[in-house]
């Protein structure tokens, strides 16, 4: 089952704050945060687990509400190098889902200066 | 430390044809995982190989198959090619275990015409 990924698209100027949602209808073990710019692979940022641990982007935080299978991700004072389409995976709870992620459809983040 | 990397970068195919992608892991990974991007989509996972066998897999038909050898790297195979695996293939990385971070190769642009 695939995330929905909420909003589909934003537009910021330099220094704006925006968060990105992410919402699942299984449980979840983790969730995972990417960065993909145009023509570009997808670039790691950050990786949430059940149970509070996380490790990622130093500038770039996140939250993961393993009751509502939700995430957000925060991204503050944004720079012009934060444009690009964000996207969520999880990683469902359960041994038949395990290191399978799937990810959402994504949201196109354009900064303005 | 070289990070994933995929062969061919672009490639241009016909209707009915067979295709080989190609992709090493990350220094120090053994586990890949092979994606399908189409414009505009995240990321749709196709299967993911570990100790040379495949472990996950995604809604893909058996006309997509996989292989990984001993040093780690893989191969996806696509047979009997369709309008609709015109795509950005994907490769990515992790070591097994957790937390599970994954690291993309650049992609293969596969056209079918």
């Amino acid at each position: 089952q695939q995330p929905v990924q909420s909003p589909q698209a934003v537009i910021l100027r330099e220094g704006e704050d925006a968060v990105i949602n992410c919402s699942s209808s299984k449980a979840l073990y983790s969730v995972h945060w990417y960065r993909q710019k145009h023509g570009e692979a997808p670039v790691f940022l950050m990786i949430l687990l059940k149970g509070g641990e996380q490790k990622g982007h130093e500038k770039i935080s996140a939250s993961f509400n393993e009751k509502k299978q939700q995430s957000s991700l925060y991204l503050t004072a944004s720079q012009l190098s934060y444009s690009g389409t964000y996207f969520c995976g999880t990683e469902g709870a359960g041994y038949s889902s395990a290191s399978k992620i799937i990810f959402g459809s994504g949201t196109r983040l354009s900064i303005r200066p | 430390d070289a990070g994933v990397t995929q062969s061919p970068t672009h490639l241009i195919k016909t209707r009915g044809q067979q295709v080989t992608l190609r992709c090493s892991p990350k220094s120090g990974h053994d586990t890949v995982s092979w994606y399908q991007q189409a414009l505009g989509q995240g990321p749709q996972f196709i299967f993911q190989y570990y100790e040379e066998e495949e472990r996950q897999r995604g809604n893909f038909p058996d006309r997509f198959s996989g292989h990984q050898f001993p040093n780690y790297s893989s191969e996806l195979n696509v047979n009997a090619l369709l309008l609709g695996d015109s795509a950005l293939y994907l490769c990515a990385s992790s070591r097994r275990g957790y937390p599970y971070e994954q690291y993309f190769g650049p992609g293969t642009r596969l056209t079918v015409t």
